[in-house]
């Protein structure tokens, strides 16, 4: 069964290094996306990808984030000079189209991110 | 703005018996759709139901049915004959077309034996 699949399943890295997650989503999949959750709270929206180019995106996504799908199959997510408070699960997720926008989401099994 | 809803930060249920989660949500649009993802500890996020909002009839999986009352924009989860792997947050959703996925603050849901 096809399924989304992040890299890598936990990084550790001091504060103010910069980080890159790594995410496949599944290949007929149009649409991509990155959610983060803190440990013991929500899932929290960060952008949303399609076409090429970030179709949305929430307070939470600034600066410091950026977004690339460099070669049609990864999607990834840069975090420059990271800080404690960016410690938590980083889902990737990504849905086909079905007519009426996206469908369903398929989760990754997340990256793991402790900024010390 | 959509926004999910979720009462109860925990709840639990005995082995086979039946449990309901409650969500609500509040939308503008007439077009959207909701969904129950399941997260087992240390895993990832699985759907568990969908629902579209065109669609009078609740949505049913096996175990697993939705209350979809459209104008209290109500979306209950009920889980029949609860089993020790339904342990897991459990996720309310919303979907607005051409919008983003909106998550609820979760249910931790602890079925005990």
């Amino acid at each position: 069964e096809p399924e989304v699949t992040q890299t890598p399943s936990h990084q550790v890295t001091q504060m103010g290094q910069e980080v890159i997650l790594h995410c496949v989503p599944i290949s007929n999949h149009l649409y991509f996306y990155w959610y983060r959750q803190i440990l013991g709270q929500k899932v929290e929206f960060l952008v949303s990808f399609y076409n090429n180019e970030i179709s949305e995106k929430s307070e939470i996504f600034d600066d410091q984030f950026s977004v690339e799908r460099p070669d049609g199959s990864n999607f990834t997510l840069k975090i420059r000079s990271t800080k404690l408070e960016d410690s938590a699960m980083y889902f990737c997720a990504s849905s086909e189209p079905t007519g009426q926008g996206p469908g369903e989401l398929f989760f990754g099994e997340g990256s793991r991110l402790t900024v010390l | 703005a959509q926004t999910v809803t979720q009462s109860q930060p925990e709840m639990s249920v005995q082995e086979a018996e039946t449990v309901t989660l409650s969500c609500t949500y509040d939308t503008s649009e007439n077009n959207y759709y909701l969904f129950w993802y399941k997260q087992p500890p240390s895993r990832q996020m699985i759907l568990v139901i969908r629902q579209e909002a065109y669609k009078q009839q609740n949505a049913t999986e096996n175990r697993f049915s939705v209350n979809f009352q459209k104008a209290a924009k109500s979306f209950s989860l009920k889980i029949s004959d609860s089993q020790l792997g339904d342990t897991a947050m459990y996720f309310c959703a919303s979907h607005n077309y051409g919008q983003n996925f909106v998550f609820g603050p979760g249910t931790r849901l602890s079925v005990l034996p």
